[in-house]
């Protein structure tokens, strides 16, 4: 089983700052790296594809980059409206696994 | 528009059944691979199942691997997930998501869950 790992775990960040978000899998999943948003009491919504590729609809403050075992989630210029949990996926190889999340709370 | 509801989620004692649907509408059903992902209360994601397009090849987390049955019926929309054996570490919200492919991807639509208790 791929493993993925995020860092950090957690992070209070004030608005306007870059985050950076990290995922590390345990072994090379190509581009196959996927992030998702999760705010409480509601369902995870995809935010980048493959690595980073950007979606339709997903503020252009977010971006994705990396491949092979290190992957990046950027938000430029955090939003209040960012807080929430973010999870990165692997789609590579089964049983297809999810990192355990970085919460980012708002200053 | 994309819509996936889920339904079937409840209370029910360890070893018993539960089966979970998930009907969906606003694209072409039939193309795209489904998938079953779960989460504990206050835990993070996890992968529990997926059915491809086409050919319906099933594939399982090994945790629920002879419990849990996904099966498809493409005439109707709608995705299940029969859970047999329960147990007590099966508590969670489960939602159904659409996959990008016809066998794997990233999930581009989820529903709202449907909460699964098992509890004596």
């Amino acid at each position: 089983e791929i493993v993925l790992t995020q860092s950090p775990d957690f992070q209070s960040v004030t608005p306007k700052e870059r985050v950076t978000i990290t995922c590390r899998a345990s072994q090379s999943i190509g581009r196959s790296s996927h992030w998702y948003q999760q705010k409480p009491g509601h369902s995870p919504k995809l935010l980048i594809n493959y690595a980073s590729q950007s979606l339709s609809g997903v503020p252009s403050r977010f971006s994705g980059s990396g491949s092979g075992t290190n992957f990046t989630l950027t938000i430029n210029g955090l939003e209040p409206e960012d807080a929430a949990t973010y999870y990165c996926h692997q789609s590579s190889s089964l049983p297809y696994t999810f990192g355990q999340g970085t919460k980012l709370e708002i200053k | 528009e994309v819509q996936l509801v889920e339904s079937g989620g409840g209370l029910v004692q360890p070893g018993g059944s539960l089966r979970l649907a998930c009907s969906s509408s606003g694209f072409n059903f039939h193309m795209y691979a489904m998938t079953w992902v779960r989460q504990a209360p206050g835990k993070g994601l996890k992968w529990v199942s997926a059915i491809s397009s086409g050919d319906g090849a099933t594939y399982y987390a090994d945790s629920v691997k002879g419990r849990f049955t996904i099966s498809r019926d493409n005439s109707n929309n709608m995705v299940y997930l029969q859970m047999d054996s329960l147990r007590a570490e099966d508590t969670a919200t489960y939602y159904c998501a659409k996959v990008s492919g016809t066998h794997g991807g990233f999930y581009d639509q989820w529903g709202q869950g449907t909460l699964v208790t098992v509890s004596s």
